[in-house]
């Protein structure tokens, strides 16, 4: 079946470093991939997504490159910041298509320190 | 729009009761997702909606667990005979079409004693 691994965690970094949190994924077919966050006492948001095979999603400075040769889907970031304190969570879509259910990974908490 | 909203936020109930949540989703949204969450663990599917029609269960979904949606715009999750293994925080998203961004409610929080 469908499965999605994410490196363990939690992560605690300094203000202004660099972030990579991994994800690689199985599924038969080509599944959309995702990054959900979700910060302190709200709900899940999506982050990114890339649909196919090179694409790379970006947002608020987060970027994530779809490879299907590794079958990964890592989050960066140049530079975090205190706000980017929450949990991270990595997501592929059914590939069969029939159903779009969502199935993520166990999720990472990131704290960032001043 | 004001997003996908669940009632209640949180719930405490003793083992044996039954509870019952809802979820407005986005309006126009044609599906309806419900997951639940575990402490550590990340969401894991339950049920969708198709307008009104119930498409899918998981096997995670006991006879117990049962999931409504009459008029193709809010949904029900009733769980009957609650057990302590029931506790956890059960999501609702929603779509516009299959394949598109889900967008979830901020959760129903279940703690059963």
């Amino acid at each position: 079946g469908n499965s999605v691994t994410q490196m363990e965690g939690p992560v605690t970094l300094s203000e202004e470093a660099f972030l990579t949190i991994n994800c690689t994924y199985t599924a038969t077919g080509y599944p959309s991939l995702f990054w959900y966050v979700q910060y302190p006492g709200e709900g899940l948001q999506l982050l990114l997504k890339a649909t196919k095979a090179d694409d790379k999603g970006s947002n608020k400075g987060f970027e994530a490159t779809y490879r299907k040769e590794t079958t990964s889907f890592h989050l960066e970031k140049g530079s975090v910041q205190v706000s980017d304190s929450a949990v991270y969570f990595c997501a592929l879509s059914d590939p069969t298509g029939a159903n779009s259910k969502l199935t993520f990974g166990k999720g990472i908490t990131l704290s960032v320190r001043p | 729009d004001t997003g996908v909203s669940q009632d209640p936020r949180h719930k405490i109930t003793k083992r044996g009761q039954n509870v019952t949540f809802r979820c407005d989703p986005i309006s126009e949204h044609n599906r309806l997702y419900w997951y639940r969450q575990t402490l550590g663990q990340g969401p894991e599917f339950l049920t969708y909606f198709q307008n009104e029609a119930q498409l899918e269960k998981s096997r995670l979904l006991s006879d117990r667990f049962s999931a409504e949606r009459p008029k193709g715009s809010f949904s029900t999750l009733e769980i009957q005979r609650t057990e302590q293994g029931d506790s956890a925080m059960y999501l609702c998203a929603s779509s516009e079409l299959a394949g598109e961004t889900q967008y979830f409610g901020p959760g129903t929080r279940l703690l059963v004693l």
